[in-house]
């Protein structure tokens, strides 16, 4: 069955990056396009970026655009989000998820991992 | 930027049915896709394309829109789908999501 594991959050100062990582398994990776979406503590689900299948495509949301960037490894059934410059207000819970380009619905997610932003 | 409107909360008697809605202007033009939330869980789609429910969900839960307002109905509520419920749609190569509405099951 499909399986989607997060990992690399974690405490980051104000200023810092970090990356986090997806495993996928269970599906033919390459044949999906790839989300990141977010949910900071107690508010609703937020739109992060999503990548095409072959990873020639990415796109971002207005508040992580030129911060943020998305990318994948077929090879390796990895999906990754490299985060910089990090803000209080990235606090959240990031979660990844299977599907959402060409209006697709996110049909599978992970379990999330926190990135807690903070000096 | 395109926004989804859901009100914040709403109530349902176990058994009756409980109605959310997800206002967007030519919503109607767009695919929406449902998603329920449990308290500490990842979302779970429910519904896809606006009335297609994924295997494993009840034919309970179904989708419906019409004008600018799309709504997803859970008929014969039960305790178990006490839930925070998003909408989302596909707008110009981006991603929008409502901003959710918490199903209480009285």
């Amino acid at each position: 069955q499909v399986h989607l594991v997060e990992s690399g959050g974690g405490l980051v100062r104000p200023g810092g990056s970090l990356r986090l990582s997806c495993a996928a398994s269970g599906f033919t990776f390459s044949d999906y396009y790839m989300s990141w979406i977010r949910q900071a503590p107690g508010k609703g689900l937020e739109w992060v970026s999503y990548i095409s299948d072959g990873g020639t495509a990415e796109y971002y949301a207005d508040s992580v655009k030129g911060r943020f960037t998305i990318s994948r490894d077929n090879a390796k059934n990895s999906l990754y989000l490299q985060v910089n410059s990090l803000r209080a207000e990235d606090t959240a819970v990031y979660y990844c998820a299977r599907g959402g380009g060409n209006a697709a619905a996110n049909d599978y997610w992970g379990q999330g991992t926190l990135l807690t932003v903070s000096s | 930027s395109y926004e989804l409107t859901q009100p914040l909360s709403v109530s349902v008697a176990l058994g009756q049915t409980a109605r959310i809605t997800c206002g967007g202007n030519n919503i109607g033009g767009k695919s929406v896709h449902w998603y329920q939330q449990k308290p500490g869980q990842a979302p779970v789609l429910v519904i896809y394309r606006d009335n297609n429910r994924p295997s494993g969900i009840p034919e309970r839960f179904s989708g419906f829109k019409s004008g600018n307002t799309a709504t997803l109905t859970i008929s014969r509520a039960q305790a178990g789908d006490e839930s925070d419920y998003y909408c989302q749609v596909w707008d110009s190569s981006t991603v929008v999501f409502g901003g959710g509405t918490k199903l209480t099951v009285l």
